[in-house]
């Protein structure tokens, strides 16, 4: 069976700091892998999707930036963290579309970050 | 541009008392509708998919359903442990899979 794992779960960073979130999936290749964003009390924003090793597109231009080094994982980085980029980090993946089916995202535990 | 509304915001319920929450889409070309249950502090459960207008799909006590402009879970005898956020998301085509999130109805339901 499939697994998603994200790390660390959370996380105190101060204003201008960088960072660096990880996620790794298991028992699957090649998937499609993204990363979203969840304030308080709001729903998800995607943020970064990638369908395969160095293929990493952009939604939401700002201060983070994604990258696919292996096959299965996938980190989310930023230079200098703002007060604006608290906030819960979810990571999730889904094999891939193909033959018109739509394939079901399934979520990791997510990283709570908060910049002070 | 594609939206997804969800009402209500937060929806307060005795056990044993059923209710639905509303799902509302506009979007270029529906794709797939997605139900997810969140708990605090935790990524989002998938609950189910529904693909075309008339779809129904149930587990356990939840049934969702789907029409051309809007999607419906419906909530039967509800326990303490449905209390959670439930999401809703569409696909459309073209996007490369991505899913568009409404802002999600906290459910409540009290002993």
């Amino acid at each position: 069976s499939q697994t998603i794992h994200q790390w660390p779960a959370t996380l105190v960073q101060p204003v201008g700091s960088p960072l660096s979130l990880e996620c790794t999936v298991e028992g699957t290749s090649n998937p499609n892998l993204y990363w979203y964003r969840q304030a308080a009390g709001r729903g998800l924003q995607l943020l970064f999707y990638s369908v395969g090793i160095g293929q990493i597109s952009s939604e939401v231009p700002q201060n983070l930036s994604a990258s696919r080094p292996q096959d299965r994982q996938f980190i989310l980085s930023s230079k200098k963290l703002l007060l604006s980029d608290s906030g819960f980090y979810l990571c999730a993946w889904n094999s891939g579309i193909g033959g018109g089916a739509t394939d079901t995202q399934y979520f990791g535990p997510g990283t709570r970050l908060t910049v002070l | 541009e594609d939206q997804v509304t969800q009402s209500p915001e937060a929806l307060r319920l005795q056990e044993g008392e059923s209710s639905s929450l509303n799902c509302s889409y506009t979007v270029s070309g529906l794709r797939g509708l997605f139900w997810y249950r969140q708990d605090p502090g935790k990524g989002p459960e998938f609950l189910f998919t529904l693909y075309s207008a008339g779809e129904e799909k149930e587990k356990e006590r939840l049934k969702a359903t789907l029409t051309k402009k809007e999607s419906f879970l419906h909530i039967t005898a509800p326990k303490p442990e449905d209390s959670a956020t439930y999401l809703c998301a569409v696909q459309v085509y073209n996007q490369g899979g991505k899913l568009i999130f409404g802002q999600g109805t906290e459910l409540s339901v009290k002993p």
